[in-house]
């Protein structure tokens, strides 16, 4: 079945840009009728929706990140990518990437931390 | 602030029915789908749509809607279903998604 890997720096200094990929294994980021998406969660704290793509490259983002956001994704590599601008220690939280398919998100990746401080 | 409000933390005795709400003016409109998050786990989706549960996910879960309110209800709280529930839908606006503030289960 499809399973979801996010990897990228778990470090990022303030002001800098954070990246992180989704790594789709099992079946191909193209086939079906799904967007992909990205969710994050603080310590402690919610759940919030950053933001999602189609694989025809059609986004849909968060309004209150959407200044900083950009979602990309490669059907050559089977990915897709996150990256957020100008962060600060507010951004620090646990990152997951899902599949999403009429609004639900049916797979999620594990998750993976990424902490701003200098 | 959230545009999906669920109460922060409902408690169930062991064996009873716990009814977890979800309210926004965005679910007159659209479906509410539910995810269950354990300590240090990724959220897994336990009922989206009307009322549809994955597979693998018990038949004690289930889904309902009223108005401005989804509800995920589960029958017979077991010692495992204790964990954080969130709701998730559209926003007012339609095209984007939002999580509710989610709710603590605890099963007593």
């Amino acid at each position: 079945q499809v399973q979801l890997q996010e990897s990228g720096p778990g470090l990022v200094k303030p002001s800098q840009t954070l990246s992180l990929t989704c790594t789709v294994s099992g079946g191909s980021i193209s086939s079906g009728s799904y967007y992909w998406s990205w969710i994050r969660q603080p310590a402690g704290k919610g759940l919030e929706w950053i933001g999602r793509i189609y694989t025809s490259g059609s986004t849909n983002y968060n309004p209150s990140l959407k200044s900083r956001v950009t979602i990309s994704v490669d059907t050559s590599k089977n990915q897709f990518s996150l990256k957020l601008s100008s962060v600060t220690a507010a951004d620090t939280a646990v990152y997951y990437c899902a599949r999403e398919w009429e609004d639900y998100m049916d797979v999620w990746g594990k998750g993976t931390t990424v902490t701003v401080s200098s | 602030s959230s545009e999906l409000t669920q109460d922060p933390a409902v408690s169930v005795a062991l064996g009873q029915t716990v009814r977890i709400t979800c309210q926004g003016d965005s679910l007159r409109s659209y479906y509410a789908s539910w995810y269950q998050q354990k300590p240090g786990q990724a959220p897994v989706l336990v009922i989206y749509g009307k009322n549809n549960r994955p597979s693998g996910i018990p038949d004690r879960f289930s889904g309902s809607s009223s108005g401005n309110t989804a509800s995920l209800t589960i029958t017979g709280a077991q010692a495992e279903d204790e964990a954080d529930y969130y709701c998730n839908s559209r926003d007012s606006s339609g095209d984007q998604l939002v999580f509710g503030g989610g709710t603590k289960l605890t099963v007593l």
